[in-house]
C-alpha cells in the first residue's frame, strides 16, 4: 500500500542553523501539507501546497519557513534559522484532493534544536 | 479560536467495553475527521464525515456529527488492547483548501 515517507526520522541541530525536512508524498496525490506537533500539544497546521504554490499558511509559517517541490516526488520544508521553540515533530501529509479529502500522514521527523 | 476540542482528555476502559470520545468545534466546516496516533508515531486516518452527514460507520467505529451543536462523537465498540492510542478530531474548515485544525486529543487506554 502506498505511504508517505519522511526523512530523517530524527534531526538534531544547533540554534540558528538551517534544516531541511524531506517528504515523499503518495505519487498520485496533488495536495501536500506540513503540520507540526510540539511535545504534549496538539497537531498544528503549517502550510498547504498545490499546483507548485502555497495554498494556505498559518501564522506559525513565517519568513523563516519555506516549502518546495524540487522534483516530481519530493516535498521539502526548510527552516532557515532554527529556534529552540522549533523543536517539535513535523508531519508531512498528502491528499488526492483538497477539500473533503482524507489526508495520509507520514511517520514524522522529530526536530530537536539545541 | 480553539477548534476541535475533545473530551475526555483521557479515558481508561477494559477490553470489550465501548469507548466514546467527543469533539466540539466553533466554526462552520466542510467535514470532520478522526485520526489515531500511537505513541510517538504518525497519524492514521480513521473516518471522515461530511457536514451534510449525521452518522457514519466503519467496522467497529461509529461517528456522529451534529452541526447544530457543532459536535461529533467517536464510538469504538468492543475495544481491544490494540486500540490503545490517542484519538484526535480534526476539522476541515469551510472555505479552506483542506487544511486541518486538530484538537488536543483523547488518550485512550484499553486494559486487557
Amino acid at each position: 500500500e502506498p505511504e508517505v515517507t519522511q526523512t530523517p526520522s530524527h534531526q538534531v541541530t544547533q540554534m540558528g542553523q538551517e534544516v531541511i525536512l524531506r517528504c515523499v508524498p503518495i505519487s498520485n496525490h496533488l495536495y501536500f501539507y506540513w503540520y507540526r506537533q510540539i511535545l504534549g500539544q496538539k497537531v498544528e497546521f503549517l502550510v498547504s501546497f498545490y499546483n507548485n504554490e502555497i495554498s494556505e499558511k498559518s501564522e506559525i509559517f513565517d519568513d523563516q519557513f519555506s516549502v518546495e517541490r524540487p522534483d516530481g516526488s519530493n516535498f521539502t520544508l526548510k527552516i532557515r534559522s532554527t529556534k529552540l521553540e522549533d523543536s517539535a515533530m513535523y508531519f508531512c501529509a498528502s491528499s488526492p484532493r483538497g477539500r473533503n479529502g482524507e489526508q495520509f500522514f507520514g511517520p514524522g521527523t522529530r526536530l530537536t534544536v539545541l | 479560536s480553539q477548534q476541535g476540542e475533545e473530551d475526555p482528555q483521557a479515558l481508561s476502559i477494559q477490553e470489550g467495553e465501548n469507548a466514546t470520545m467527543n469533539c466540539s468545534y466553533k466554526t462552520s466546516i466542510n467535514n470532520l475527521q478522526w485520526y489515531r496516533q500511537n505513541s510517538g508515531r504518525g497519524l492514521v486516518h480513521l473516518i471522515l464525515i461530511r457536514s451534510n452527514e449525521r452518522e457514519k460507520h466503519s467496522g467497529r467505529l461509529r461517528v456522529t456529527l451534529d452541526t447544530s451543536k457543532k459536535s461529533s462523537s467517536l464510538l469504538i465498540t468492543a475495544s481491544r488492547a490494540a486500540d490503545t492510542a490517542s484519538y484526535f478530531c480534526a476539522t476541515d474548515a469551510w472555505g479552506s483548501q483542506g487544511n486541518l485544525i486538530f484538537g488536543k486529543g483523547t488518550k485512550l487506554s484499553v486494559k486487557p
